[in-house]
């Protein structure tokens, strides 16, 4: 029963383009919203968040959109760089227990020079 | 800054040995969580930690079992290994005080069971 949904295992993008991550959730009761990003034989890293009170958040070259009803949410990269080539894992938490966060399968991105 | 260290980087058990994945941080954070990822899937949780001396099961527990007797160090237990337990272990860490935090991670434990 995956709770958080990322349909797209590979994204292509040209260098200097926008790259666009989507992720789908089920679980109503998530109010953070994180994603991070993976590198091969690495631990993943945490890049940008939101919480469900707010649509958008931007850090530099990265934007996180929040849509609530329809229970998703996307990460854009502008511009894309070759050094963004990597498995972005997009995660929810419900502020239950610990801060348990609850990922989904991940997109690889490729960012082609 | 070390932040969060995981011991071995790599391990091949036989079915049925036990070992014991370690992991530490240095941030002094009082959560501390054990995830598992298996090939083309997301993180999953096996064990989290909200301080020393307290542990709670996660959406995967069955096979594993963990201690908390310090801040720092948050050790992952394997007693009978079992082909199904081949896969990339990620212990995190965070600092929770009301408001959601980001968890950070280690580098993994990549485990095969034969």
């Amino acid at each position: 029963d995956q709770q958080v949904k990322q349909n797209s295992p590979s994204l292509s993008v040209q260098e200097g383009r926008i790259s666009i991550l989507n992720c789908d959730y089920t679980n109503s009761m998530f109010d953070y919203f994180l994603w991070y990003k993976k590198y091969p034989a690495e631990g993943p890293t945490f890049l940008i968040s939101i919480s469900s009170i707010k649509d958008k958040n931007e850090d530099g070259r990265f934007t996180v959109f929040l849509n609530k009803s329809a229970k998703h949410l996307s990460l854009h990269i502008v511009p894309s760089q070759p050094g963004d080539s990597a498995v972005y894992f997009c995660a929810a938490s419900d502020g239950t227990g610990a801060n348990n966060l609850f990922f989904g399968t991940g997109t690889r991105l490729t960012v082609i020079p | 800054n070390a932040g969060v260290t995981q011991t071995p980087k790599f391990r091949i058990l036989k079915i049925g040995q036990s070992m014991t994945l370690q992991c530490t941080q240095d941030m002094n954070h009082n959560y501390m969580y054990w995830y598992r990822q298996d090939p083309g899937m997301g993180l999953k949780l096996i064990y989290y930690s909200v301080g020393a001396g307290i542990t709670d099961k996660g959406e995967v527990p069955n096979g594993y079992n963990v201690s908390r007797s310090t801040t720092e160090d948050f050790p992952l237990r394997l007693e009978l290994a079992a082909p199904s337990q081949t896969s990339v272990y990620f212990c995190a860490s965070s600092y929770v005080q009301g408001a959601n935090t980001e968890a950070f991670f280690g580098q993994g434990t990549r485990l095969t069971v034969v």
